[in-house]
């Protein structure tokens, strides 16, 4: 298995363009999330998944979109990149079981910054 | 889920056991301690999980208290490859919604 494959690595963007940051994994995974990282923070939420044409906002989605058509992808595009979306963007995905819960798997990361 | 408190840094001799702690005061009866770490920039590890019982895997072992107000994540043999930023987050598993702070930053010195 792959696992959890996130494409570009790292990605450069002008203030207004738009971009997708795409998602891919191959357990089988109901769950999917979009987390960013801010230096020298933790991870944010931004997006999940718990489902195939289900999703839901976290903690921060002003500026990004995201839809969940098959059960193995699940994208996330921003509108108009603006300088506060620099950042590194994770891509997670468990399986809905309530003994492994959270134990979620994550992707490598996409190095974004927006000038 | 609730707020989990650790200290910044902690440093551990190559070797020597890593005694992690967390602090969840306010965590319900439902919610799960969970331990993730990050090593340098790569996407965070799960290490282990436990709603009660002391647990322990390949990687670490995980000790609550009774009373359910704090943990200690436990790696044995520390070693270089440790050095990392270890997350203790509470939740209850009902979805993928986890709430990392800023955990602990461990580094492991020869």
């Amino acid at each position: 298995n792959a696992g959890v494959t996130q494409t570009p690595k790292f990605q450069v963007l002008k203030t207004g363009q738009s971009m997708t940051l795409q998602c891919a994994q191959d357990m089988n995974h109901e769950y999917m999330s979009w987390y960013r990282q801010d230096p020298g923070m933790g991870l944010r939420l931004i997006h999940y998944s718990v489902g195939a044409g289900i999703t839901d906002q976290g903690e921060v989605p002003n500026g990004y979109n995201v839809s969940r058509s098959t059960t193995e992808d699940f994208p996330l595009r921003l509108l108009s990149a603006a300088p506060s979306q620099t950042s590194v963007y994770f891509c997670a995905s468990n399986r809905r079981d309530r003994a492994t819960g959270d134990t979620q798997y994550f992707g490598p990361g996409t190095r974004l910054t927006v000038l | 889920d609730a707020k989990t408190t650790q200290p910044p840094s902690m440093d551990c001799a190559e070797g020597r056991a890593a005694n992690l702690p967390c602090n969840h005061s306010t965590i319900s009866g439902n919610e799960y301690v969970y331990w993730y770490r990050q090593i340098h920039s790569q996407g965070p590890q799960y290490i282990i999980h436990g709603l009660k019982n002391n647990e322990t895997n390949e990687m670490a072992s995980l000790i609550i208290t009774e009373d359910r107000k704090s943990s200690t994540l436990i790696l044995p043999h520390a070693t270089l490859r440790d050095t990392a930023v270890y997350y203790c987050i509470a939740s209850s598993g009902t979805a993928s919604k986890l709430t990392f702070g800023t955990g602990t930053r461990l580094q492991v010195t020869l």
